[in-house]
């Protein structure tokens, strides 16, 4: 099973920034998402599709339809920028590729 | 305070072994499923190996299966992995992470460690 996401998305601050997770039905499953900023470990910033764990902004969404995951950031910021992971159960943890956020 | 600590990683030559440790603390160690993930350098996340919570079911990575053997110490508090005849694509940071429930299918991994940096070259 694969999980495929866009190697870099680029957004300007203050924008919404749409990151996607493409999986054969992956509406079928849960995804989560974490974030990785350089040299840190990745942080869980939603799970079970759109739930945020304590802590997490509320700028930070995610969806789950079809065979597309999709993690959203409402009103960008500086410190977004990072590494985004969605993740998803298939027999296995699957993890995606990755995507670089980059805030311009 | 939930900590999880790893330990155990080094510079080995191909074909030799290594156990890595993961240190729990500040939640109930057998209540949760616990997994290794790894990441090259440079590299995203590859998923390696995850326990339930009393150990019964495990699951591996298709890429360390009949290398990698993950188990469980509830007495300790600590999870482990010992690798196996060891190859220069096993380079990569090795993180513990707690599951948010008790299967290896509980894919939420809420709290990781800072890992341990397992290095594979001769």
């Amino acid at each position: 099973y694969e999980l495929i996401q866009p190697p870099s998305v680029s957004v300007s601050p203050g924008q919404t920034a749409s990151i996607t997770c493409s999986g054969h039905k992956l509406g079928d499953k849960y995804a989560c998402w974490y974030q990785q900023k350089p040299g840190q470990s990745p942080v869980l910033i939603i799970y079970q599709d759109n739930k945020r764990p304590s802590g997490i902004p509320e700028r930070f969404s995610g969806s789950n339809s079809g065979n597309t995951a999709t993690l959203t950031i409402s009103g960008t910021q500086a410190m977004d920028e990072a590494d985004y992971f969605c993740q998803a159960w298939d027999s296995s943890v699957v993890f995606g590729g990755g995507t670089k956020l980059t805030v311009l | 305070e939930v900590q999880v600590v790893e330990s155990g990683g080094g510079l080995v030559q191909p074909g030799t072994s290594l156990r890595l440790s993961c240190a729990a603390s500040g939640f109930t160690f057998d209540d949760y499923a616990m997994h290794w993930v790894r990441q090259a350098p440079g590299k995203g996340l590859e998923w390696v190996s995850g326990i339930s919570w009393n150990g019964d079911t495990i699951g591996y990575a298709d890429s360390v299966k009949g290398r990698f053997t993950i188990s469980r110490d509830t007495a300790k508090k600590s999870l482990y992995m010992q690798m196996n005849s060891l190859r220069p694509e096993d380079t990569a940071l090795y993180y513990c992470a707690k599951a948010y429930g008790a299967t290896v299918a509980s894919i939420t991994f809420d709290y990781w460690g800072q890992g341990t940096l397992v290095t594979v070259s001769s």
